[in-house]
């Protein structure tokens, strides 16, 4: 199967900051990516799905200002999560599907978000 | 608004058991469903089902859809200590961008 990434697995920030996430896609090129959160016991949250080279569709509930999609090109995609606060800490994971795999999604080993 | 519940919640068994997991759902356009390991990190993928009443198969795992019923079973036989993880079931309903829609997955626990 395909191969994805994403960077950093783990990162602790202060309240206020701003933390990148970065998704890749290794080894197929990804036309449409996706974003995740999930809280602890709890399923996965589909917060957005990114195609490349167009502006990312947040679902309901979403703030699109607070999480920054971006999928310049069609092997990564990066999600900022601006003025964090401890609230945003979670796992968030992105997907990544592309014509090669017959539009399976393919999943990233995920990021911890923690904010103190 | 599309559903996906999944039972039991939590499920503790005994190595060289057999378990079943169920999953149903309610989304318009059903596309496919689809069962994943969750364990530390990441979903693995097990399985895509889109059709009625074909089993598929992988190893001590299998599962069949129902699409009448909208339900879908995950079965595990012989567990072993190494099945335990979440599992989490997803329904794929086109909607312009084929999103997954999760249930909240059934916690196993094998036991030596």
């Amino acid at each position: 199967g395909a191969v994805v990434s994403q960077h950093p697995s783990r990162v602790i920030c202060k309240s206020g900051t701003s933390v990148k996430i970065e998704c890749r896609s290794l080894d197929f090129q990804a036309t449409t990516m996706f974003w995740y959160r999930q809280f602890p016991k709890q399923s996965l949250m589909l917060m957005a799905t990114s195609n490349e080279g167009s502006k990312a569709t947040y679902e309901q509930g979403v703030e699109k200002d607070k999480f920054l999609i971006n999928h310049a090109s069609l092997t990564l995609s990066t999600l900022t999560v601006t003025s964090a606060h401890p609230e945003d800490s979670s796992f968030y994971i992105c997907s990544a599907r592309g014509e090669r795999w017959a539009n399976e999604q393919f999943f990233g080993p995920g990021t911890r978000l923690t904010v103190l | 608004e599309d559903k996906v519940v999944q039972s039991p919640l939590s499920l503790v068994v005994h190595e060289g058991d057999t378990v079943t997991l169920n999953c149903s759902y309610e989304v318009t356009n059903f596309r496919s469903l689809l069962w994943y390991k969750q364990e530390k990190k990441a979903p693995t993928f097990l399985f895509m089902l889109t059709s009625s009443g074909i089993e598929k198969k992988s190893g001590r795992l299998s599962s069949i859809l129902d699409k009448k019923e909208l339900f879908s079973i995950l079965n595990i036989t012989a567990t072993q200590t190494g099945d335990s993880a979440v599992y989490l079931c997803a329904v794929e309903a086109p909607g312009g961008s084929e999103k997954l829609v999760f249930g909240k997955g059934t916690k196993l626990t094998v036991n030596p």
